[in-house]
């Protein structure tokens, strides 16, 4: 029963690029959720998505960053036009149900870099 | 606002116990969560409290108390694959929302 699945799990850009980060959710979990880890620091929520819909933006950028989460296919994070301070690890997580019904179940990260 | 702390960093020597004490202020409150997280790794779930009064699971326990807005994550036994950061997660009703983590570094 394979877990959060995330790729690339190494990422490196120059600035002004594209990056692209996807997220498998665990097999029967409708439940997305993306997490921004700087170095030293801990967990900065980014947004909350179901099948389709966007539930919960509130810790995006308004600008260059935005996710999906298509009826086929993974949730994917998408980051136009890098800068260096969007050099940190973004984790993908899922649960079967919303967070105050069980717990996160969390990829193994996308480490992003731009140079 | 969302508030979350945590002491940054700790130390304790191998069988020792240890308290990671972790305080919150939060405008909804669902429970709250631990997970751990070794370098470079993902985080991955330890416990979760969403009444009152202490949770037991092996050498983890965590204790709750929601009207002082108080958590702690008590390990026994420290073995050095312990060392790693410990992460305080309140579930806000729709997400979680994380503190900065707390850092152990068990020593022989």
């Amino acid at each position: 029963n394979a877990g959060v699945m995330q790729n690339p799990r190494h990422l490196v850009r120059r600035r002004g690029q594209e990056a692209r980060l996807r997220c498998s959710p665990m097999k029967g979990h409708s439940h997305v959720y993306w997490y921004r880890q700087l170095p030293e620091e801990g967990l900065k929520f980014m947004v909350y998505l179901q099948k389709e819909n966007i539930i919960d933006e509130s810790g995006m950028p308004k600008e260059r960053f935005s996710a999906e989460f298509p009826k086929e296919g993974p949730s994917i994070l998408r980051i136009q036009q890098v800068v260096r301070g969007d050099s940190a690890a973004y984790f993908c997580a899922s649960s079967p149900s919303q967070a105050n019904t069980g717990e996160l179940f969390f990829g193994e990260g996308s480490r992003l870099t731009v140079l | 606002g969302q508030n979350i702390d945590q002491p940054t960093e700790m130390t304790a020597t191998e069988g020792a116990i240890v308290q990671i004490n972790c305080t919150y202020q939060t405008s909804g409150f669902n429970g709250l969560f631990w997970y751990q997280q070794h370098a470079g790794e993902a985080p991955t779930f330890l416990s979760y409290n969403v009444l009152d009064g202490l949770e037991e699971k092996g050498r983890f326990s965590s204790f709750l108390s929601r009207s002082k807005g108080y958590s702690y994550l008590l390990l026994k036994e420290l073995q050095m694959k312990d060392s790693a950061s410990y992460l305080c997660a309140v579930d806000n009703t729709d997400k979680l929302i994380f503190g900065t983590g707390t850092r152990l570094q068990v020593f022989p």
